[in-house]
């Protein structure tokens, strides 16, 4: 079984603020999917980092995959309220079928203006 | 442009009773996915079908049943709620593979009472 866990799984920041939120396995992945979620809505793709130690940014977000392909990180540079949802991580391994990943518990953020 | 459409959004069930999900995309995708999300354990996968005609188990599929009618839905059924049913219920699509991003649709919130 691929687990992957997230940290922290709470964060409430100031506006401007920077912040890191990481996304963990003992597991290698192929592949990891970066997803934002806003309330009542379903989550929305952000990224996807296929290479151990690729980096990739988006704006004001930077996104890291592992050297080792076990890991990952987003950080999110002078936050705004427009950041606050849940940020999700799905990593797809080489021994989960062709179509399946395996998704994070998730970062709830929470920006405050 | 729609995307992925699920329907209801909201509905409240008693213990024992049935009812049927429904979800469909308009983007021409092969496959097609159900989740269920649930507070601090991240969207876990109950069924999905990687092309018209064929269905698959995913982490969870106890409880549930689904019937992908056409390329375009793909149905997820209760045939006796319980209260652990108690969830929301995500349907995604994509084009097929792991690097794909899956585009998901608003979320059915289903209590059982």
């Amino acid at each position: 079984t691929q687990l992957l866990e997230q940290s922290p799984q709470f964060l409430s920041i100031q506006e401007g603020e920077n912040l890191t939120v990481y996304c963990n396995s003992s597991s290698v992945f192929s592949s990891l999917q970066w997803y934002r979620q806003e309330p009542g809505e379903g989550p929305v793709l952000l990224v996807t980092v296929v290479t151990g130690g690729e980096v990739k940014k988006l704006k004001r977000l930077t996104f890291q995959f592992g050297d080792a392909r076990k890991d990952s990180s987003l950080h999110i540079t002078a936050a705004q309220p427009g950041d606050t949802g849940l940020y999700l991580c799905a990593g797809a391994g080489r021994k989960t079928s062709y179509d399946k990943v395996i998704f994070g518990p998730g970062t709830s953020l929470s920006v405050i203006p | 442009n729609a995307g992925v459409t699920q329907t209801p959004k909201f509905q409240v069930l008693k213990t024992g009773q049935s009812m049927t999900l429904q979800c469909a995309q308009d983007m021409n995708h092969n496959s097609m996915y159900w989740y269920r999300q649930d507070p601090g354990m991240g969207l876990r996968l109950i069924y999905y079908s990687a092309s018209e005609g064929t269905t698959d188990k995913g982490e969870v599929p106890n409880g549930y049943n689904v019937s992908r009618l056409n390329k375009r839905e793909f149905s997820l059924r209760l045939e006796s709620a319980a209260p652990s049913q108690t969830s929301v219920y995500f349907c995604a699509s994509n084009q097929g593979g792991e690097i794909r991003p899956q585009h998901f649709g608003d979320g059915t919130r289903l209590s059982i009472l």
